[in-house]
């Protein structure tokens, strides 16, 4: 098990629907992340919140929109996603936004969009 | 790419055998951090190696670091089947404000 918690586990969602992934942790780490995972290819970068503020975008289309409610969450919207967004969503946090802060990751939420 | 490369893309031994793997980067670092992920999981963090150490041990996990030649090895020894996992580096470039990934190693550990 690990201290970063993902909702939901799995999701399929057709291409005209809205739905939210949720992160949480209580570890009293002040950034977070979100990265995206295709299969057999390492994560890629999305987000990054630094005490509640978004620090990082990596240029990630407008269909995905992140929110980070206080410093223990952390959501990624999503509307009107395309079939090639099917992935492993990946949260994680750290205790600081610098270098020498590991990562925690959760174990993911499988999108499927059809 | 900022990313690192790691070689090679997948690793098949037998229990008991040592696994190497190699990561190699492009520009200059703070830090190279190794991280495991098995199999619809997420990431767990291994090890974190500062730009100025050259080798770090923690169990049967042993990183090197060598600056110049822009490189790092992760060596597991004595493995086990439970090391089954994919294996990925993430050099922490100087400058930037967030950890990438390099391109994995998958190993595969027959009991």
């Amino acid at each position: 098990d690990t201290e970063v918690t993902q909702t939901p586990k799995h999701l399929v969602m057709g291409m005209t629907n809205k739905k939210s992934l949720k992160c949480e942790q209580h570890m009293g780490h002040r950034a977070m992340y979100w990265y995206k995972q295709k299969a057999k290819k390492p994560p890629e970068l999305m987000f990054v919140y630094s005490y509640e503020k978004l620090s990082i975008n990596e240029s990630v289309p407008s269909r995905f929109s992140p929110e980070c409610p206080n410093s223990s969450l952390l959501n990624l919207h999503l509307h009107a996603l395309q079939p090639e967004d099917s992935a492993l969503y990946l949260c994680a946090s750290s205790q600081l936004g610098g270098s020498n802060s590991p990562l925690h990751f959760g174990n993911g939420t499988r999108l499927t969009v059809t | 790419s900022q990313q690192g490369e790691e070689d090679p893309q997948a690793l098949s031994i037998q229990e008991g055998e040592n696994a190497t793997m190699n990561c190699s980067y492009k520009t200059s670092i703070n830090n190279l951090q190794w991280y495991r992920q098995n199999s619809g999981r997420g990431l767990v963090h291994l090890i974190l190696i500062r730009s100025n150490e050259r080798e770090k041990h923690s169990g049967r996990l042993r990183v090197t670091l060598d600056t110049s030649k822009k490189s790092s090895s992760l060596l597991i020894t004595a493995s086990r089947a439970a090391d089954t996992a994919s294996y990925f580096c993430a050099p922490y470039h100087t400058g930037r404000r967030a950890l990438t990934f390099g391109s994995g190693t998958r190993l595969q550990v027959q009991p």
